[in-house]
């Protein structure tokens, strides 16, 4: 069974830096066919895709978000770490990792999500 | 950056009718397109991927069409268990993988 699991602060100071950990079961990260993206929503909000990592190590970040954002993974513990820099009460919001499942023509969707984790920005 | 606009934004339908819901991209996605479904507190779950394919353990009564820039998702027998907020999203031109801004289907 494929499982992902959000972990971090539920309370963040504005300027402060956001660290989330996505711990992964079922799947490693190092399959080629695989990544693993964080996924956030605002409360009542719609979805906004952040990051994405591969197994080589690729990484990619939302354009509005790219100077804020860090992707690392550390395949020996299943885990991928998203920080966030300088938050602000917009960043409020649920996140969530998923796992990527690239089809032939190396793109792809999004299955399972983890449960997510809320996120509250304020002083 | 590819736009995904979904519509409605809120249908309403009774239990055991048919309902279908819309999604267009501002370019073409070819059949690069996902639909998720989400209910309150929960996270999305995937439910049709490359525009057609159900994804492993959705009911036959969820099934997806297009390609190119419009696409639907139809439910042909609405279950109590299928009312929800249902995503668009393609994954043609990524990253960004983008989103359209959900369609919320009621109970009428």
């Amino acid at each position: 069974q494929v499982t992902l699991k959000e972990s971090g602060p539920v309370l963040v100071k504005p300027t402060e830096t956001l660290t989330l950990t996505c711990t992964v079961s079922g799947f490693s990260l190092s399959n080629a066919r695989m990544g693993v993206s964080w996924i956030r929503q605002p409360p009542g909000k719609a979805l906004e895709w952040l990051a994405h990592i591969f197994s080589n190590d690729e990484k990619s970040y939302s354009t509005s978000l790219k100077s804020r954002l860090t992707i690392s993974k550390d395949t020996s513990k299943s885990q991928v770490v998203l920080t966030m820099t300088n938050m602000d009460p917009v960043d409020t919001a649920t996140y969530y990792c998923a796992r990527i499942l690239l089809n032939w023509n190396d793109v792809g969707w999004f299955d399972p999500w983890g449960q997510g984790t809320l996120v509250t920005v304020s002083s | 950056e590819i736009v995904m606009t979904q519509s409605p934004a809120t249908l309403s339908v009774s239990p055991g009718e048919r309902a279908t819901l819309s999604c267009r991209a501002s370019q073409s996605v070819s059949s690069n397109l996902a639909w998720y479904q989400q209910k309150p507190g929960q996270a999305p779950r995937l439910l049709i991927y490359g525009a057609s394919t159900r994804a492993t353990g959705i009911p036959a009564r969820f099934s997806g069409s297009g390609s190119g820039t419009e696409f639907t998702l139809t439910i042909s027998s609405l279950q109590s268990e299928d009312f929800a907020v249902y995503y668009c999203q393609q994954y043609n031109n990524w990253p960004p993988a983008t989103f359209g801004q959900g369609t919320k289907v009621e109970i009428k």
